[in-house]
Formats: structure tokens, sequence, C-alpha cells
């Protein structure tokens, strides 16, 4: 069974403090996606990221940026130099082959002006 | 390009009634995924519809039911409506290839008296 974890349940971080939110996900299958969601108090999630199995590239967007590593089944995601608006709870999730997508419990970031 | 709409916005039933939410999919989006969101909780898969049929089911009981139309637009239906049920309802559409990302509505916030 698939499985992803979000380990800290809650994180508060002063304006321009930059805050990493952690991702462990477990899986047999050897293609995979992996996203990475944000949902601010409005509700809808809105799409960040997406990384498939075979590319362990990071990835720089802005002042987020991302670290997979396959090697300790890790898909981490950092902001840097956080705001106010970042202010919402994020959700990790994994895509095997077919069409279901599995959730984290989520991670709330709250940044402190 | 018309994102992923979902009415209503806000629902109130008594346990024991039967209600139908809605979605439209984003435009060139052939596929539609429904989830359950319970408070402070990660979403959680329910069905999928791809060309007007069912194309794989999470772990809801056969009261949650569905349809796609022929313009990818759908609905999610419970029946004998419980307690538990009260959540946020989310709809997802997404493209046909394999590992496309999933973009969300709003969601219907659900609530069951």
């Amino acid at each position: 069974a698939q499985k992803v974890t979000q380990a800290q349940t809650e994180i508060s971080v002063v304006e321009k403090e930059d805050v990493t939110l952690d991702c462990v996900y477990e899986t047999r299958d050897t293609t995979y996606y992996l996203f990475w969601y944000k949902q601010p108090p409005s509700g809808e999630l809105v799409f960040l990221i997406r990384r498939n199995s075979f590319d362990e590239q990071n990835e720089i967007s802005g002042r987020y940026s991302w670290n997979f590593q396959k090697s300790t089944s890790s898909f981490n995601f950092t902001i840097t130099a956080s705001q106010v608006v970042d202010s919402a709870v994020y959700f990790c999730a994994l895509l095997e082959y077919g069409n279901k997508l599995v959730f984290g419990a989520g991670t709330i970031l709250r940044v402190k002006s | 390009e018309t994102g992923v709409t979902q009415s209503p916005t806000h629902l109130i039933k008594t346990r024991g009634q039967q209600v139908t939410l809605r979605c439209s999919s984003q435009s060139g989006h052939n596929t539609v995924s429904w989830y359950q969101q319970a408070l402070g909780q990660g979403p959680q898969f329910i069905f999928q519809y791809y060309r007007e049929e069912e194309n794989g089911r999470g772990n809801f009981p056969p009261r949650f039911s569905g349809l796609q139309f022929p313009n990818y637009s759908s609905e999610l239906n419970v029946n004998a409506l419980e307690l538990d049920d009260s959540a946020l309802y989310l709809c997802a559409s997404s493209g046909q290839r394999e590992g496309s990302p999933l973009h969300f509505g709003n969601g219907t916030r659900l609530t069951v008296t």
C-alpha cells in the first residue's frame, strides 16, 4: 500500500525566514509521481509542482524549491524568505500507476509578520 | 481558460437525506475525480470518471455514486447521509496523459445535522 507521511503538523515562522516542509512516501511501484499542493483558507487546492520517479533533478521556482531523493523516499519543499501570503496548509501527494492521488495529512504553515 | 467550478459552495442536510454536488471540469480536461476532505485531514479519493465511465474507486460505500456527462462535467451523489459525511468535497479535473496534475475546484462544504 502506498503512504505519504508529513510529520510536521504545524510550523510557525517569522516573515523572511526560510522554512522546509518534509514529505516521506512509501510505494512499491517503480513509476510514480509526486506532487505538492497549497490549500489557503479559501479551500481550493492549488497545484505547485509535479515530479516523476525518474527525474531526481531538484527544481527551483522563485522562492520555492523542491528536493527529491529516491534513496530516502523524500520529497521536501523549501520556501525561502517566507511571506505572510505563504500561510496555508501544504499537502504532499503520491500518484502511482493509475488514477488515485494519495495525500499526506498536511502541514499547517503560519508566517507571522 | 476556465478553471474547475463546483456548486453549491455550502450545503446543510439532515441525516438520511440525499445530496447532489456538481462540478464543471477545466476546459480541455476529460477526466474528473472526487475527493472528500474531513476537517484537519488530507483529501481522500472517492472515485474518478473518464469518458462517462467510473475509472477507479476509493474505499467509499455504494451510497456514494457519480456521473460524468458528455461535456465532461460531473455529479457526486450521496444517499442516506450520515453525520460523518460532513466534509469538504473537492472535484478535480485532469488531462488524459499519465501523471497529469489534478486541478481542483473550491469545493462544496457539506454539513450533515
